[in-house]
């Protein structure tokens, strides 16, 4: 099956700083990754969608300034959160989207990141 | 997008008994799929089910969907201690360039 990685799998930040989180597709070239955001007890919203070589697509009140997506290669998509707050604490979770000879709606799921901002 | 809605919210049952969750949506979909979350962690995918299906199983899982009423459900049978997780139905929307819009969520919890 088709694996997704998250790195890291938590991190604690002050207040001011920006955090990176990478999300990596293992044994397939996604062509598209998907990025989510998980507050305590609720459900996934998604934040914006990344295609590989071009600008993120941001979801309606996202602030593309703030969550910079960058996705360089086909297996490798960045979601850096820039100075972060305390607000900014969340579950952020990562879906990539298999290209050729898989299920064209399949996403496959990354374990997410817990960021916890003090 | 609007999220779809799950009802119950949370769910309390004894070990072996059936669980059914309930999702309902609010635009044209290419399909539907459930997912589980134990606290804290990923997604696991458990069933997907196209738009022109109306029923799917897999393993103790059944799933229907009714596209006229814009609902599915998820019955769980015989279950087990180990199905304590929260549910989600996503919706993967006609022309919506295959994002998912998450559903509310079910807190099953299965006791001893």
């Amino acid at each position: 099956g088709a694996v997704v990685s998250q790195h890291p799998s938590w991190v604690i930040c002050k207040s001011g700083t920006s955090v990176k989180i990478e999300c990596r597709s293992l044994d397939f070239q996604a062509t598209t990754m998907f990025w989510y955001r998980q507050f305590p007890k609720q459900s996934l919203m998604l934040m914006a969608t990344s295609n590989e070589g071009s600008k993120a697509t941001y979801e309606q009140g996202v602030e593309k300034d703030k969550f910079l997506i960058n996705h360089a290669s086909l297996t490798l998509s960045t979601l850096t959160v820039t100075s972060a707050h305390p607000e900014d604490s969340s579950f952020y979770i990562c879906s990539a989207k298999a290209g050729e000879g898989w299920s064209y709606n399949e996403q496959f799921f990354g374990p997410g990141t817990r960021l916890t901002v003090l | 997008s609007q999220q779809g809605e799950e009802d119950p919210q949370a769910l309390s049952i004894q070990e072996g008994e059936n669980a059914t969750m309930n999702c309902s949506y609010k635009t044209s979909i290419n399909n539907l799929q459930w997912y589980r979350q134990n606290s804290g962690r990923g997604l696991v995918h458990l069933i997907l089910i196209r738009s022109n299906e109306r029923e799917k199983h897999s393993g103790r899982l059944r799933v229907t969907l009714d596209t006229s009423k814009k609902s599915s459900s998820l019955l769980i049978t015989a279950s087990r201690a180990a199905d304590t997780a929260s549910y989600f139905c996503a919706t993967d929307a006609s022309g919506g360039g295959n994002k998912l819009t998450f559903g509310t969520g079910t807190q099953l919890k299965v006791e001893l």
